[in-house]
């Protein structure tokens, strides 16, 4: 597909267990960001990836919250031992990391942990 | 370290008023200035970027570097521009484009 893919588009997990969030960013982007939105909340940054590395995850909130880049390409977002405060909307997005350059938007994964 | 505030996280206007959403960026460098908008139950996109100097759907923003402000601003506002905006700082090159916290626009009938 052409635009940032993210699933699953809805989760709905029990409190205590494991969840992997994953993200197809746009051929090429070298960028990847990941972001969660809280119900009428705004944007909250928790991690940055260029290429494979990531030289920013000071968003994270805890130790529970970890992600990781293969090839350049796909991202997965673990979160472990989910709790309540976990549901969000968690958005990907990538962009080319150029001057100027525009970042995607994934339409985002609902995580609600029940 | 690179920073984006946009001081109010709801603004209410009523249709046909005008329109400004703050926002404020702390960067020493030469920066990239962006709104972003996200509709409801629509993906995040791209509004406009300041190095275009281009208006969208009759918005336009002014990069103020003096002021360090990116303010958007609209004449007459629409009840289509009810939205949640974002203002976004890329200072180029490989280092991330940071985001604001948003601010929800609320046009009023």
């Amino acid at each position: 597909g052409a635009g940032v893919s993210q699933s699953p588009s809805n989760k709905v997990t029990e409190k205590g267990k494991d969840v992997e969030l994953r993200c197809d960013p746009i051929s090429g982007h070298t960028a990847l960001y990941w972001y969660r939105q809280s119900l009428g909340q705004g944007l909250e940054f928790l991690i940055y990836f260029q290429g494979n590395s990531a030289p920013d995850k000071s968003g994270l909130p805890s130790d529970r919250f970890s992600a990781e880049r293969t090839g350049g390409s796909v991202s997965t977002l673990t979160i472990q031992r989910t709790q309540q405060e976990d549901s969000a909307v968690y958005l990907c997005a990538s962009s080319l990391a150029r001057d100027g350059t525009e970042a995607f938007f994934g339409q985002g994964t609902r995580l609600t942990v029940v | 370290a690179q920073r984006v505030t946009q001081p109010e996280k709801l603004l209410s206007v009523f249709k046909g008023a005008p329109v400004e959403l703050k926002c404020n960026y702390s960067y020493s460098g030469s920066p990239e200035l962006f709104w972003y908008v996200q509709y409801s139950r629509q993906r995040l996109q791209l509004l406009l970027r300041h190095i275009s100097r281009e208006s969208i759907k009759g918005f336009t923003a002014d990069l103020n570097k003096g002021e360090t402000s990116f303010h958007l601003k609209k004449p007459f506002a629409q009840e289509e521009d009810s939205a949640m905006y974002y203002c976004a700082l890329s200072s180029g090159g490989y280092q991330k484009v940071t985001f604001g916290t948003g601010t929800k626009l609320q046009v009023i009938p």
